[in-house]
């Protein structure tokens, strides 16, 4: 059964620095990878999806990577900001027949100005 | 622009009532599911739909029931609300299996 864990649960850090974000699942069979952004008392936005053939999506000063043997995701944030406050989900695919994502818990960043 | 909505946003139940929650996607979507977010739980999927009549039971589906007659829409029903159900609801679809979801809002219910 595929699991996916995000650690730290809570991670602060000051404004321009650069950070990265861990998920990590226990199967390498994963198929599709996403990360998701979640504010306090809203749903989740769509960051990057990764697909299984590929090693890493940009967008912006987002930077996400999927190295499936060993079984890691990670999330890179350029040169945070206050406004990047929030907390990171990653979910992945177990297999390219189903639809259904499997979550980690999420890691709540706070940058301080 | 297409979207995906939920309704209510904030809803106030009583034990034992039935309950409908709404979603409506404009994308044309063949996938649709119902997660429920709670503190120290994450995303626990409820209900799936890969198309319309095809519905499946996700890991916490006891006292929910869901049915998809148009590609737009997926209602999720509380049968008889009780006080565990207590949560927010997202709804989400995707246009094929493993592709980019796109959540919904959510709505915020309370069963007293």
């Amino acid at each position: 059964k595929q699991e996916v864990t995000q650690i730290p649960a809570a991670l602060s850090v000051p404004e321009g620095e650069n950070l990265v974000l861990n998920c990590s699942f226990t199967d390498s069979a994963i198929y599709n990878l996403q990360w998701f952004r979640q504010d306090p008392g809203k749903g989740l936005t769509s960051l990057l999806l990764i697909q299984s053939s590929q090693r890493e999506q940009t967008s912006g000063r987002l930077n996400a990577s999927l190295d499936k043997s060993s079984g890691r995701s990670t999330l890179y944030i350029a040169a945070s900001q206050p406004g990047d406050s929030a907390t990171y989900l990653c979910a992945g695919y177990g297999s390219s027949n189903t639809g259904k994502l499997i979550f980690g818990q999420g890691t709540t960043l706070q940058v301080k100005p | 622009d297409a979207e995906i909505t939920q309704s209510p946003r904030h809803k106030i139940t009583e034990t034992g009532r039935q309950v409908t929650l709404a979603c409506h996607q404009t994308w044309n979507h063949n996938n649709m599911f119902w997660y429920r977010q709670d503190l120290g739980h994450g995303l626990r999927l409820i209900h799936y739909s890969y198309g319309v009549q095809d519905t499946n039971k996700g890991e916490v589906s006891d006292g929910y029931s869901v049915s998809r007659s148009n590609t737009e829409d997926l209602p999720l029903t509380l049968e008889s609300a009780a006080s565990s159900q207590t949560s927010v609801y997202f709804c989400a679809s995707s246009h094929y299996r493993g592709d980019e979801q796109f959540f919904g809002p959510g709505t915020r219910l309370t069963v007293l």
